[in-house]
């Protein structure tokens, strides 16, 4: 199994800044991938982070709203830009396991917009 | 990607079976059946995947139609803490480099004491 550990566990910011939220892994993995829950919502996928390569979005999401990092094997950023209340929501960072059957997923980011 | 259907909730009492359904009617041949749940202010938790035979762990098992056009979601006995949204997600070819879920609305499940 994957023990995933996120920064911040939850904010509250002011419409139109930024937050960057971080996501380390205990092991080295080539995926990550954020995902967004809304409130009462299920979860949809943001982008899939390969280590050395950009990320993909799908549709709905785009790099200049949700920009990714992915420096190196254990860890990975998702920045919210120009925050709106709509952004209000969880942030999820997963990683497949190693048999390739199961995700792992971190505790979330909370984010509350004002 | 094939739909899955669930009910949007469901209720079971404490030390007592629960079997949760779902419908997936356009499951592909290479499509595999997982079932996550989100326990509450957690992120979802794998729970059993299969693909045409049933399968058991030490969580729960899951019993997959002949015509793999539904499956259960089978806690033989429910806990307190097995009280969680379970999803059940189709994904094509477990395994290999194709790993994205596509997560449906769920089940809730309340367990009375």
């Amino acid at each position: 199994s994957a023990v995933i550990s996120q920064k911040p566990s939850r904010d509250i910011c002011q419409r139109g800044t930024s937050l960057t939220i971080q996501c380390q892994v205990d092991s080295q993995v080539t995926m990550m991938f954020w995902y967004r829950q809304q409130p009462g919502q299920s979860l949809t996928l943001i982008a899939t982070a390969n280590q050395g390569s950009e990320a993909t979005y799908e549709s709905g999401f785009v790099i200049d709203k949700f920009p990714i990092s992915r420096p190196n094997l254990t860890f990975s950023t998702l920045t919210v830009s120009n925050m709106s209340p709509e952004d209000s929501s969880i942030y999820l960072c997963s990683v497949p396991g190693t048999s390739g059957n199961e995700q792992y997923f971190g505790p979330g980011t909370r984010l509350t917009v004002t | 990607d094939a739909k899955t259907t669930q009910p949007n909730s469901m209720e079971s009492n404490e030390e007592e079976p629960v079997h949760l359904p779902c419908n997936h009617s356009t499951i592909s041949g290479t499509d595999y059946i997982h079932w996550y749940r989100q326990l509450p202010s957690q992120g979802p938790e794998y729970v059993i995947h299969g693909l045409t035979s049933n399968v058991n762990n030490r969580m729960a098992s899951l019993a997959i139609a002949e015509d793999r056009k539904s499956s259960t979601l089978i806690l033989h006995r429910a806990t307190l803490r097995d009280a969680a949204v379970y999803y059940c997600i189709l994904r094509r070819n477990s395994g290999g480099s194709n790993y994205k879920l596509t997560f449906g609305k769920g089940t809730l499940l309340t367990v009375n004491p």
